[in-house]
């Protein structure tokens, strides 16, 4: 089983959508969670950062983080094609240790 | 932009053969860390320097070396170079090492193609 899980994809929604994705973990010692986007042939840009459980909105973006089902999401309100890239989720088990990331979920938004 | 920079964009070389992948970090950054991304493999961490020393070492093979020189620059030497080494290597960068420094700044990659 690997460390970080996440559905691949492809997601396609139409503008306008709100978009949910999704990842499970299995080592409970995760306390930072964090969102990358990742356009095609470029490097993975920070969109969340969260620390242990709880919600965190900034604009249009909301990461939640429910350590008790080894679970994080990230919801996209009012989805725009420019959103369309590949989202990384990533954790770590200290503000030091090394980041482990998700597989990535593709995601088209279209116009 | 995130202020890191990678060089080259694309390398292609053959099997056997040596290459030397070049980061530079945001300014005022003190860590450097490289990731290796294959289409099978995902994101995977491979070493991580913080003011010239090493500080955490991932999946990283016997065959690859890295060092960060006192002007904070990266290096990545990948040797013996195979097929399977084919990916998109990524150097990352942020302001702290053992204090905590959540924000990785990505750089735009080098691609590199072993045929």
């Amino acid at each position: 089983q690997k460390e970080v899980e996440q559905d691949p994809g492809p997601l396609s929604v139409p503008e306008g959508a709100i978009v949910s994705l999704n990842c499970t973990y299995s080592n409970s010692a995760f306390q930072y969670f964090m969102w990358y986007r990742q356009y095609s042939r470029k490097g993975p840009e920070l969109l969340m950062y969260t620390y242990s459980s709880g919600n965190k909105e900034d604009g249009r973006f909301t990461a939640q983080v429910d350590k008790s089902s080894k679970y994080i999401s990230l919801f996209i309100r009012d989805s725009q094609p420019s959103d369309s890239a590949t989202y990384l989720c990533a954790m770590r088990r200290t503000s030091y240790d090394k980041v482990i990331f998700g597989p990535g979920t593709s995601l088209s938004v279209i116009p | 932009d995130s202020g890191v920079t990678q060089t080259p964009k694309h390398l292609i070389t053959a099997t056997g053969q040596r290459v030397t992948l070049r980061c530079s970090p945001r300014s005022g950054d003190l860590s450097v860390y490289w990731y290796q991304q294959s289409l099978d493999q995902g994101l995977q961490f491979l070493i991580q320097y913080y003011n010239g020393e090493e500080r955490a070492k991932g999946n990283i093979l016997e065959r690859f070396s890295a060092q960060q020189f006192p002007d904070l620059h990266s290096e990545l030497n990948l040797s013996s170079l195979e097929l399977g080494d084919s990916a998109l290597y990524f150097c990352a960068s942020s302001v702290g090492g053992s204090e905590g420094s959540y924000e990785q700044y990505f750089g735009p990659g080098t691609r590199l193609t072993v045929t």
